[in-house]
C-alpha cells in the first residue's frame, strides 16, 4: 500500500515569496492533516480536512497560510506572503476516519531567507 | 495549561534500562491516544495506541488514566535503537494534538 506522498521535499525561498506544497494521501483515507513542526517542537495542527471539507483550521494563519483539497483526495497548502518564521517542516497526515491513528508523510522542508 | 504536556526530558538512558514518560492532557473528553516515534529529521510514526485498560507491545508498554489525565509509556530493556523523541497524541474533539515530544537517548 503506498504511502502519503509529499512533495517539494525541500523548498528555500526568501521572505515575502509564495511557496506551495502538495500531499497526496494513503488511499481511502477521509481525514488530512497538515501539521506544521518547528525545530525542537512537536507537530502543530494547522488545518484539518475530512473529504473535502475543513473540520478544523482555527491554528492557520489565514492572513498567509491557506489549503484545499479538491474533490477530498489530494491537498494543497500554500503561503503567501512568507516569512521567516515560517521556516518549518511541514507535515502531511492522513487517517482512515476521525480519532484514528495518523500516517504521516516525509514532510516539506521550509527554509526562509 | 497546555492541551498535551510531556515530561521535558532528555532522558539519557543505559542500555538494558527500563524508562517512562508521562503525558499530561487537558480535555476531559478526550477519548484517542497514542504514542508516536520520531528519529532525528524523519517523520512521526506510530509506535502504539493507548487503550482503557492499558496494553503492551513487546517491551514497550502503555497505560492511560482518565481519572488524573495522563498517559504513560514504559520502555523495558532498552536499546540503542530505541534513541528517538517519543510524542504523545490526544485527540481534541475530532482533531489530533501533539505534545512536544520528549527525547531519549539509549548509551552503550
Amino acid at each position: 500500500e503506498a504511502g502519503v506522498a509529499q512533495s517539494p521535499r525541500y523548498k528555500i525561498i526568501e521572505k515575502r515569496q509564495s511557496v506551495a506544497f502538495w500531499c497526496n494521501p494513503i488511499s481511502g483515507h477521509a481525514t488530512l492533516y497538515w501539521y506544521q513542526q518547528i525545530l525542537g517542537q512537536g507537530p502543530k495542527l494547522l488545518i484539518q480536512f475530512q473529504n473535502n471539507g475543513v473540520v478544523d483550521d482555527s491554528q492557520l494563519p489565514k492572513d498567509r497560510f491557506s489549503a484545499e483539497r479538491l474533490k477530498g483526495v489530494d491537498s494543497t497548502l500554500k503561503i503567501q506572503p512568507a516569512k521567516l518564521e515560517d521556516s518549518a517542516v511541514y507535515l502531511c497526515a492522513s487517517s482512515f476516519i476521525l480519532l484514528r491513528e495518523l500516517f504521516f508523510g516525509e514532510g516539506s522542508r521550509l527554509t526562509v531567507l | 495549561r497546555k492541551e498535551v504536556e510531556q515530561d521535558p526530558g532528555p532522558f539519557n538512558v543505559p542500555e538494558g534500562a527500563t524508562v517512562a514518560f508521562n503525558c499530561t492532557y487537558s480535555n476531559s473528553a478526550s477519548q484517542s491516544f497514542f504514542w508516536y516515534r520520531q528519529d532525528c529529521r524523519k517523520e512521526p510514526k506510530l509506535l502504539m495506541s493507548v487503550y482503557s485498560s492499558g496494553n503492551e507491545d513487546g517491551r514497550f508498554t502503555a497505560q492511560l488514566n482518565r481519572a488524573s489525565q495522563y498517559i504513560s509509556l514504559l520502555i523495558r530493556d532498552s536499546k540503542l535503537s530505541d534513541s528517538a523523541t517519543y510524542l504523545c497524541v490526544v485527540n481534541r474533539g475530532n482533531d489530533m494534538r501533539f505534545g512536544a515530544g520528549t527525547r531519549l537517548t539509549v548509551k552503550p
